[in-house]
């Protein structure tokens, strides 16, 4: 069974960093794109950023670029975010995503989530 | 960036009625159009890729059709298990973007 699942949200201050990962298992980890995707309160959903099967490529949302920072460790069948100088905004259900192989370079169709996990950046 | 607009926001229907939620895009995507379900504390599910595939285990009064800029999503007859937000995601190109979500309601 596929399964992915997020960790480490948590409460912090505008400015501060945190790093999320997400733990995958049931499938063929290493052959597959992953994504973030966030929901801030209240809102819909926004992707944030994508990694290629080897680590090779990384994509970002604009609103993140120079802040965040994907990446996977195949060894481990995880994938992790870097949040650094959070602001208010960034406060959102963070959830990862596997993209469905579709035999193109990438798909972008998210095709299993996780539960997410909450960050609040709040002083 | 393409832009999705979806609608209604919101809707409310009665079980075995028919529901439609519409979505555009700013640009021609052809068939680069998927629709996912999201209930609250839920991981989100998709259940139609690329206009109108179903994905494998999804019931069949849910479809989808359109192409290009217009696209629609159907639940011919709802369920009380269908309450939830619906919202369509476009990826035909980076970034993929989605639309703000049609929230059902019994």
């Amino acid at each position: 069974e596929v399964q992915v699942a997020e960790s480490g949200g948590g409460l912090v201050q505008p400015g501060e960093s945190l790093r999320l990962s997400c733990a995958a298992s049931g499938f063929t980890f290493s052959s597959f794109w992953m994504s973030w995707v966030r929901q801030a309160p209240g809102k819909g959903l926004e992707w944030v950023a994508n990694i290629r099967r080897d680590g090779g490529e990384k994509n970002y949302v604009g609103s993140v670029k120079g802040r965040f920072t994907i990446s996977r460790d195949n060894a481990k069948n995880s994938v992790y975010l870097q949040l650094n100088s959070l602001r208010a905004e960034d406060t959102a259900v963070y959830y990862c995503a596997r993209e469905r192989d579709t035999g193109t370079y990438y798909s972008q169709i998210f095709d299993f989530w996780g539960q997410g996990t909450l960050v609040t950046v709040s002083s | 960036d393409i832009q999705m607009t979806q609608s209604p926001p919101s809707l409310s229907a009665s079980v075995g009625d028919r529901v439609i939620i519409t979505c555009q895009a700013s640009v021609d995507i052809t068939k680069y159009l998927n629709w996912y379900q999201h209930k609250p504390g839920k991981a989100p599910k998709l259940l139609i890729y690329e206009t109108s595939n179903l994905e494998t285990g999804v019931p069949s009064r849910f479809s989808g059709s359109g192409y290009g800029t217009d696209f629609s999503f159907t639940i011919t007859s709802l369920k009380p298990d269908d309450v939830a937000t619906y919202y369509c995601q476009q990826n035909d190109n980076l970034p993929p973007t989605f639309g703000g979500g049609t929230k059902v309601e019994i």
